[in-house]
């Protein structure tokens, strides 16, 4: 089945502990990126993907660090998590060689206390 | 930036009718896509629309786009129950992918 894993589903962790959500498809996809998702605000992008080893920001990107070693992984990394980094976290992938959109992960709640 | 903003914010219908909303965005755009999402759960992608595309159907659903205007609205068709869910509007500008604040969508049964 063509998906996006994302793991961990849930995450509470405390201020400063460095942690890594996993994201990976198995599309071939291309494109990558992740997102987050606050109250009221929408999904804001944090940081993009076109390819392997080209990564650049969006539009959130304070905080966070991000790699594309290999085309299917995209992890997203928080050095030293602040709980205004508490969100839920989405992970997306496209091709520019289909026709539809974008294809999301079941999401990453992460609460930082 | 958020893109796309959405109206209404919130949608309540009875189950069999339509349900209308309007997304309104700022810049130019590649293609405009619609999601839909489930209380909390990942973004499903139901329907996209090129810039150069006015009208496009998928099943029960009507997504039509004004460029001079910079504006779309998605049309459910006899609405269900399983229907209720947050519908996004995003935008697409060379992959980078803007979103609304989307509009909730209760269908009563």
């Amino acid at each position: 089945e063509a998906q996006v894993t994302q793991n961990p589903r849930y995450l509470i962790t405390v201020t400063g502990k460095k942690l890594t959500v996993t994201c990976s498809q198995n599309m071939n996809h291309e494109y990558m990126s992740w997102y987050r998702q606050d109250p009221g605000l929408g999904l804001r992008q944090i940081y993009y993907s076109m390819n392997v080893e080209v990564t650049d920001k969006g539009d959130v990107p304070e905080g966070y660090k991000v790699s594309r070693k290999e085309k299917r992984n995209f992890p997203l990394i928080l050095e030293s998590p602040s709980p205004n980094q508490t969100s839920l976290y989405f992970c997306a992938s496209s091709s520019p060689l289909e026709s539809g959109g974008y294809t999301f992960g079941s999401g990453t709640r992460l609460t930082v206390v | 930036s958020q893109q796309g903003e959405e109206d209404p914010q919130a949608l309540s219908i009875q189950e069999g009718e339509n349900a209308t909303m309007n997304c309104s965005y700022k810049t130019s755009i590649n293609n405009l896509q619609w999601y839909r999402q489930n209380s909390g759960r990942g973004l499903v992608h139901l329907i996209l629309i090129r810039s150069n595309e006015r009208e496009k159907h998928s099943g029960r659903l009507r997504v039509t786009l004004d460029t001079s205007k910079k504006s779309s609205s998605l049309l459910i068709t006899a609405s269900r129950a399983a229907d209720t869910a947050s519908y996004f509007c995003a935008t697409d500008q060379s992959y980078k992918l803007s979103f609304g604040a989307g509009t909730t969508v209760t269908v009563r049964a």
